[in-house]
């Protein structure tokens, strides 16, 4: 079946610091990647998604690039903010039919000055 | 910008009772979800309903679980006799369309103690 495999956290950096999130899945034919971002007391939002190999998602500074020879979508941001705290969840919607997301386990970032 | 409600965000619950959790998803959205995130674990999916109707449901979404729409607008989730495993944040969604296009709008949860 279709998983997700995420960095473990919590992830703790310095504002200004470059940030990578990896994401591995497991899935058979092309599915479509997301990235969700839950801030404290919220929802889950969506990031940004890819559909197909070699597209780029981007949003707020956060890219990711879906990686068919890897079968990656790690996140990336140049420059993170304080405001970036939260946790970022990997997920992946299979090509199977059907509407479901299959998460990973999330990761925690902390930003500090 | 419109946004999927949840109520109650936390619930305490004695193990064997029945609990209701509600969701006020989008207006003009088509798609309802439920989903699950046990402490420190995966967020799983549990039930998609569609046209009035189940379309996918998981494993977990036993007979124990069920979904109803009885007023056209609240998207509810009932446990019928809760278990200490039931204890997770339990996350609404909904869509215009599957989230292939645009991904799902998420409520903000509800926690779920069973004592």
């Amino acid at each position: 079946g279709n998983s997700v495999t995420q960095m473990e956290g919590p992830v703790t950096l310095s504002e200004e610091a470059f940030l990578t999130i990896n994401c591995t899945y497991t899935a058979t034919g092309y599915p479509s990647l997301f990235w969700y971002v839950q801030y404290p007391g919220e929802g889950l939002q969506l990031l940004l998604k890819a559909t197909k190999a070699d597209d780029k998602g981007s949003n707020k500074g956060f890219e990711a690039t879906y990686r068919k020879e890897t079968t990656s979508f790690h996140l990336e941001k140049g420059s993170v903010q304080v405001s970036d705290s939260a946790v970022y969840f990997c997920a992946l919607r299979g090509t199977g039919g059907g509407n479901k997301l299959t998460f990973g386990t999330g990761t925690q970032l902390k930003v500090e000055l | 910008e419109p946004e999927v409600t949840q109520t109650p965000s936390h619930q305490v619950t004695q193990m064997g009772q029945e609990v209701i959790l509600r969701c006020v998803p989008i207006s003009n959205h088509l798609y309802f979800y439920w989903y699950r995130q046990i402490l420190g674990q995966k967020v799983e999916f549990l039930v998609s309903f569609y046209n009035n109707e189940i379309s996918e449901k998981s494993e977990i979404f036993d007979d124990q679980f069920s979904v109803e729409r009885p007023d056209g607008s609240n998207f509810t989730l009932k446990i019928r006799s809760t278990k200490l495993e039931d204890s997770a944040m339990y996350f609404c969604a909904s869509s215009e369309t599957g989230p292939f296009l645009y991904g799902y709008t998420f409520g903000s949860g509800t926690r779920l103690t069973v004592v």
